[in-house]
């Protein structure tokens, strides 16, 4: 039941802006995109969410397409220290703040 | 605060043994989750609580694992007896409702080998 659909990875040069994308085509009024990611090893770490308009906070951007069927995550100013695995996730608003972690896409930083 | 921690952070034991992997969650927060994640699979829930209730534990494998949580601040995850395919790192996560969205906040996670 694959609510989300991610690139399995991506490049993106140090300094430089990574946009990873995501499609939920299928998603329902509401329900929330979460963004997470996982360095290696370690236990998954909270992004950023959104239900309609784009969001900003210190770690990234959040661009949710008018419609609602995708979504992009942008990192400013990429570092090394970004490369991890990034999950998109959709969750609908009464589903307590349970998670269902797709394939995401590992997103390589090079210097 | 010291986050969600997570004990042991390493076990290798043979197969049939007992496993007893232990979570305390962030205090305050009234959900607790425990995943699994294999390369195979990626990540697993397994079970989540809500005020230390089992809330949906579909996704626990078999019979052979038990999930506990006996009060707010300590939760269980038993396997008996143990097979080499449970290897795998188990983490515990949990959050606080807030009646729409939240994040959930991640232990550094179990490495299970069972040989």
């Amino acid at each position: 039941d694959a609510k989300t659909t991610q690139p399995p990875s991506m490049d993106c040069a140090e300094g430089r802006a990574a946009n990873l994308p995501c499609n939920h085509s299928t998603i329902s009024g509401n329900e929330y995109v979460y963004w997470y990611r996982q360095i290696h090893s370690q236990g998954p770490q909270y992004i950023i969410h959104g239900l309609k308009n784009n969001e900003t906070n210190e770690m990234a951007s959040l661009i949710i397409t008018e419609d609602r069927k995708s979504s992009t995550l942008i990192l400013p100013h990429a570092t090394l220290r970004d490369t991890a695995v990034y999950y998109c996730i959709v969750r609908p608003f009464n589903a307590g703040n349970m998670l269902t972690f797709g394939g995401g896409t590992r997103l390589m930083v090079k210097p | 605060d010291a986050g969600v921690i997570q004990s042991p952070r390493h076990e290798v034991t043979e197969m049939g043994q007992e496993v007893t992997l232990r979570c305390k969650p962030i205090s305050g927060h009234d959900y607790l989750f425990w995943y699994r994640q294999t390369m195979m699979r990626g990540l697993e829930l397994l079970i989540y609580f809500n005020n230390n209730v089992p809330i949906d534990d579909s996704g626990m494998p078999e019979d052979r694992f038990s999930a506990k949580m006996p009060n707010a601040s300590f939760s269980t995850l038993k396997i008996q007896p143990s097979e080499p395919r449970d290897s795998a790192v188990y983490f515990c996560a949990s959050s606080f409702w807030t009646g729409g969205a939240g994040e959930l906040f991640f232990g550094e996670g179990s490495r299970l080998t069972v040989l």
